[in-house]
């Protein structure tokens, strides 16, 4: 049974689309984050909620926009994709983000190619 | 200059081989110290975890933190093939809401 499920794994779309990326964690972790990874494995976090609330939105542009309709579930919906946009996406969780326990368990993320 | 600094190899080591990892920062503040592995199109996996300065050992597995020179090392003994994978450091902060700064990674191949 995953952990923390991501879908899709593979996605491939046309620039100026819309698309958005599922996240889903079984664990009972409060925080949940969406992290981008490039070409040379740079992990940069994007968002994090906890218990459905946006505590860290980094300088991501406004075509992003991460949606938490419960603790368990993260979503990330992308406008108007741009070239540059291409990378792999994860979504992680951890127990609370005002507890010192900084385990993530990660997904096993989302290729995204914008061509 | 990123905030956290680590040669992205590729390192390549015997079989069995004492491997030494390695991660320099500027942020003084960081507190927490990880080490995750991230196999080919998989996510990362936490490997190590150390809270300030120290030594922590598991199994193969040992983390080392020097926080006055702003130095995290991951050694591992008798490496194997299956520890090929790309080593990533992390690190966080009290009051970071959680949020976690990484390295570049590592990639390791470990040859028979």
């Amino acid at each position: 049974d995953t952990a923390v499920s991501q879908t899709p794994k593979y996605l491939v779309t046309q620039m100026g689309n819309d698309k958005s990326i599922k996240c889903e964690q079984n664990l009972g972790h409060d925080t949940m984050y969406w992290y981008k990874q490039d070409s040379k494995k740079f992990l940069k976090i994007m968002f994090s909620y906890n218990n459905k609330e946006l505590i860290i939105n980094e300088t991501v542009p406004n075509r992003f926009s991460p949606k938490s309709p419960d603790k368990a579930h993260l979503n990330l919906h992308i406008n108007s994709l741009e070239l540059g946009d291409s990378a792999v996406y994860f979504c992680a969780s951890s127990q609370d983000s005002g507890s010192t326990n900084y385990g993530y368990t990660f997904g096993s993320g989302t290729r995204l190619t914008v061509v | 200059q990123k905030e956290v600094e680590q040669d992205p190899g590729p390192l390549s080591v015997p079989e069995g081989a004492i491997v030494s990892l390695n991660c320099t920062y500027s942020n003084s503040a960081f507190q927490y110290f990880m080490w995750y592995r991230q196999y080919s199109r998989k996510g990362p996996e936490l490997l190590m975890y150390t809270y300030s300065s120290g030594n922590k050992e598991d199994g193969r597995f040992t983390a080392q933190v020097d926080k006055s020179s702003k130095y995290i090392s991951l050694f591992i003994r008798d490496s194997q093939p299956s520890d090929s994978a790309t080593y990533l450091c992390a690190m966080a902060f009290t009051g970071g809401g959680n949020k976690l700064t990484f390295g570049t990674g590592t990639q390791l191949k470990v040859e028979l």
